[in-house]
């Protein structure tokens, strides 16, 4: 069974530059979160999708955006990068609509210079 | 709101040592709880979770934790670790009502085990 999938692992991008991340949940899950990890730092709730439908969303600007498609599979963006945006990004997927089954994928890192 | 607070951002150790990670939270709602493990450049993986019944969990890898609700606290314990258990470590919670969810995490604790 494939895990959580996540692509690119790897990216560099230039402040001002927009950026879109993608992520492949597991077969059957309807249910995506997305999380910014900060280094030194404990993973931050960005947004959730579940059935397509944007459920929760956290404390970030509106230069974070998400989409959720029919396949449930999800994209997050990134407008206007500043250096402070360099992270790793985690996609999280479960079959409800609660994170109390999720699955993490290994990330795409993202470095803003 | 909820917050976690881990006690310890780091824990050294020797091999075969018992250990305890701390973690406690802050929360106005009853939540669910989760230990998370993060090994270098990974994702993280679910070690236990604490949703409802004993209060004491097992989870892989030999740990388990203790969840304590007078004192908001649910400490990860493993009896003897390896140098493999090296590693970050992350508690979360998770607020049981509403729909949705936002796993909240603490900072984390890095475990160091040395031979």
């Amino acid at each position: 069974d494939t895990g959580v999938t996540q692509s690119p692992t790897h990216l560099i991008k230039t402040r001002g530059q927009q950026v879109t991340l993608r992520c492949s949940p597991i077969s059957g899950h309807k249910s995506v979160s997305w999380y910014q990890q900060v280094l030194g730092q404990g993973p931050q709730f960005i947004f959730q999708y579940y059935e397509k439908e944007e459920r929760g969303r956290g404390n970030f600007p509106d230069r974070f955006s998400a989409r959720q498609f029919p396949n449930y599979s999800s994209e997050l963006n990134v407008n206007a990068l500043l250096l402070g945006d360099s992270a790793l990004y985690l996609c999280a997927s479960g079959p409800g609509n609660k994170d109390t089954e999720a699955f993490f994928g290994q990330g795409t890192r993202l470095t803003v210079v | 709101a909820q917050s976690v607070t881990q006690l310890d951002s780091q824990v050294p150790v020797f091999e075969e040592a018992p250990v305890e990670l701390r973690c406690n939270y802050s929360s106005s709602v009853s939540v669910y709880l989760f230990w998370y493990v993060q090994y270098p450049n990974q994702g993280l993986q679910l070690l236990l979770k604490y949703l409802s019944g004993s209060t004491l969990v097992k989870g892989i890898n030999g740990f388990e934790a203790e969840f304590n609700k007078s004192q908001t606290s649910f400490h990860l314990r493993k009896p003897s670790v390896h140098i493999s258990d090296t590693a970050e470590y992350f508690c979360a919670v998770s607020p049981r009502a509403g729909a949705g969810t936002a796993l909240i995490f603490g900072k984390g604790t890095t475990l160091s085990v040395s031979s």
